[in-house]
Parts: structure tokens; sequence; C-alpha cells
């Protein structure tokens, strides 16, 4: 099983600031990495795909880079909306693995 | 628009059953694989399955692997999950996910959860 890690488990951020959140991975998943954003007693909603892809509707302030174990996601300039958890997950082989969060938090 | 709508939530004793069903519109839900997550209260995500399109193909989380059974009847537009063995660990609320293609394993739509609480 791939274990994905994530890094800080909490990131306190000013509104308008850069938020830096990373992922790694035990064994390389190539580009099969997503993100997905859950606010507080919301449901998921994905972000990212491919790594690097912005799903359907996302702003352009969220990205994703990385490849092989180490991922980023990238939030240029932090909204009040933005502040939620984020999950990574692989989708590189079974069992799909969800990295264990980053919650984002108003500085 | 799509939604998913999950059904069959509920309170269930150690060692019992408990059957979650998902229904599905707005999509033509026999063209996409669809996903169950879930996520103990106060927890991350955590997959559960995963199941094709026409159902011939399953996969599950070592967690629930013996214990749990995905299926789908896509002429109901209806995904499922048959959970037996249960214990407290499997206390979560279970999300339904679409496939964001046919079988890409990444998901774009999620249903708004079912309680299963595991509990004597």
């Amino acid at each position: 099983e791939i274990v994905m890690t994530q890094s800080p488990a909490t990131l306190s951020v000013s509104p308008g600031e850069r938020a830096t959140l990373s992922c790694r991975a035990s064994q390389t998943v190539n580009s099969n990495l997503a993100w997905y954003q859950q606010k507080p007693d919301q449901i998921p909603r994905l972000l990212i795909y491919g790594a690097s892809t912005r799903a359907t509707g996302i702003p352009a302030r969220f990205s994703g880079s990385g490849s092989g174990t180490e991922f980023t996601l990238t939030i240029s300039s932090l909204q009040s909306e933005d502040f939620a958890f984020y999950y990574c997950q692989q989708y590189n082989q079974w069992p799909l693995t969800f990295g264990g969060g980053t919650k984002v938090e108003i500085k | 628009e799509v939604q998913l709508l999950e059904s069959g939530g509920g309170l269930v004793q150690p060692g019992g059953s408990l059957r979650v069903s998902c229904t599905a519109s707005g999509f033509t839900f026999s063209n996409y694989a669809m996903t169950w997550v879930r996520q103990a209260p106060g927890k991350g995500l955590e997959w559960v399955s995963f199941i094709s399109t026409t159902g011939d193909g399953t996969y599950y989380a070592d967690s629930v692997k013996g214990r749990f059974t995905i299926s789908r009847d896509n002429s109901k537009n209806t995904l499922y999950l048959q959970m037996d063995s249960l214990s407290a660990e499997d206390t979560a609320v279970y999300y339904c996910a679409k496939d964001a293609g046919s079988s890409w394993c990444f998901f774009d739509y999620w249903g708004q959860g079912a309680l299963v609480t595991v509990s004597s």
C-alpha cells in the first residue's frame, strides 16, 4: 500500500498570503495525484488531478505541482473561503489512498 | 445537474450488517465507475471500495476486504455497499463518489454521505 503523508498537519495563514501544502508518497505515483478540499461539515471537492490540472470551475489561485513522490498544492492568495481541510489522493495503484490532510486555518 | 443521494445509514450492533445505497441522477450512470469513501468522526478521508462501469471490476481497502461488498444496478442508477461483520471501527460517514471518467480513479462529484454508527 502506498502511504501518503501530508505536511504540515495545520497551516496558519493570513488572508491574502500564499499557502504551500505538501504531500509525499511512500513510492512513486507518477503524476496520478489528486487534491481535494473539504470545508467543515461539507463534502469533498475535487481541486486538482494529474498532479497539476485544475478541475472544472476551480479558481486559478489553486495550483498543483510535482511528480513521483513529492507534490505541492499552492494557494497563491488565500481567500476567506479557502480555509478548509485539504487531502491528497494517489490513484497510481490499488488500494487508492488518501493523505491524512492539512488544515488551513486563519492566522 | 449531477446528484448522488445516499440512503440506508443508521445504528447497527457490532457484528451486524447494513446496506447503504447511492442513487445517481444527472449523468449517464453506466458510463462511470463509482467509489465509496468513508470518514470517521473528526478524522480524514479513507477510500473503501471501487467498482467499474459494468461491475465486473471491484477493489477494496484491506480494512474492509472480505466483509464489504460493492455492487451496482445500472438499470436503477444505484450503487450499493453491503457491510457485514461490522465493528466500532467502521463507524463513519460513507460517501459515494462519481469517477471523473470511465475509470480514472479520482472523483468529481460526491454525495452528502450516510452516517453509519456501530454500537451496542
